[in-house]
């Protein structure tokens, strides 16, 4: 079956720093990947997304690949602040079906 | 617009009852799916409706049901509860049953099973 492997956390870094977030997946077929974003005391919200081999999302200063080669989805972002400080999750979808699959997430938090 | 919203934000049951739990989608939105968030397995997926029509069921249980009416709106339902049903349960809507489509999610409900 499909699924997510994610960096495990928690990720502490001082403001400003380099954030990447590691993500491989396992997938049949062409999924679609996507990070969502869980910031304290809020719902998942999508932060961005990828459809197809090479795309390359990026939303807020975060951008993340599609990689079919190494069946990667990395995010990154080049400065953090603190308000970026959330749990953040991998995610694909296969085919048609509409069902997510996530990774374990990963906790971000950045000091001022 | 309003966001999705669920209820009731908390709840806190003991073994074998049952319960039923509230999710209306943002107004327009046809679609909606429930997922399961606990520490352990994380964020997994329960069902997904449109129109009023089961699409999609995840690997959970026959305890899990769940049901949408015309308005949209959706209710799961679990029976005989169990310690391990502890868990955030989340809501998703989207407005259509297009592939890729974001979706977008409420606050949750916290499910305590005692």
């Amino acid at each position: 079956g499909d699924s997510v492997t994610q960096m495990e956390g928690p990720v502490t870094l001082s403001e400003e720093a380099f954030l990447t977030i590691n993500c491989t997946y396992t997938a049949t077929g062409y999924p679609s990947l996507f990070w969502y974003v869980q910031y304290p005391g809020e719902g998942l919200q999508l932060l961005l997304k990828a459809t197809k081999a090479d795309d390359k999302g990026s939303n807020k200063g975060f951008e993340a690949t599609y990689r079919k080669e190494t069946t990667s989805f990395h995010l990154e972002k080049g400065s953090v602040q603190v308000s970026d400080s959330a749990v953040y999750f991998c995610t694909l979808s296969s085919g048609s079906a509409r069902q997510l699959t996530f990774g374990s997430g990963t906790q971000l938090t950045v000091l001022p | 617009k309003a966001g999705v919203t669920q209820t009731p934000r908390y709840l806190i049951k003991t073994r074998g009852q049952q319960v039923t739990l509230s999710c209306s989608p943002i107004s327009g939105h046809r679609s909606v799916s429930w997922y399961q968030q606990t520490p352990g397995q994380g964020l997994q997926f329960l069902f997904e409706y449109f129109s009023e029509t089961q699409r999609n069921k995840g690997n959970f249980p026959g305890r899990f049901s769940g049901r949408q009416f015309s308005n949209s709106r959706s209710e799961m339902n679990v029976s005989t509860l169990e310690l391990g049903d502890s868990a955030l349960y989340l809501c998703a809507s989207s407005p259509t049953d297009r592939p890729n489509e974001k979706l977008f999610f409420g606050s949750g409900t916290q499910l305590s099973v005692l």
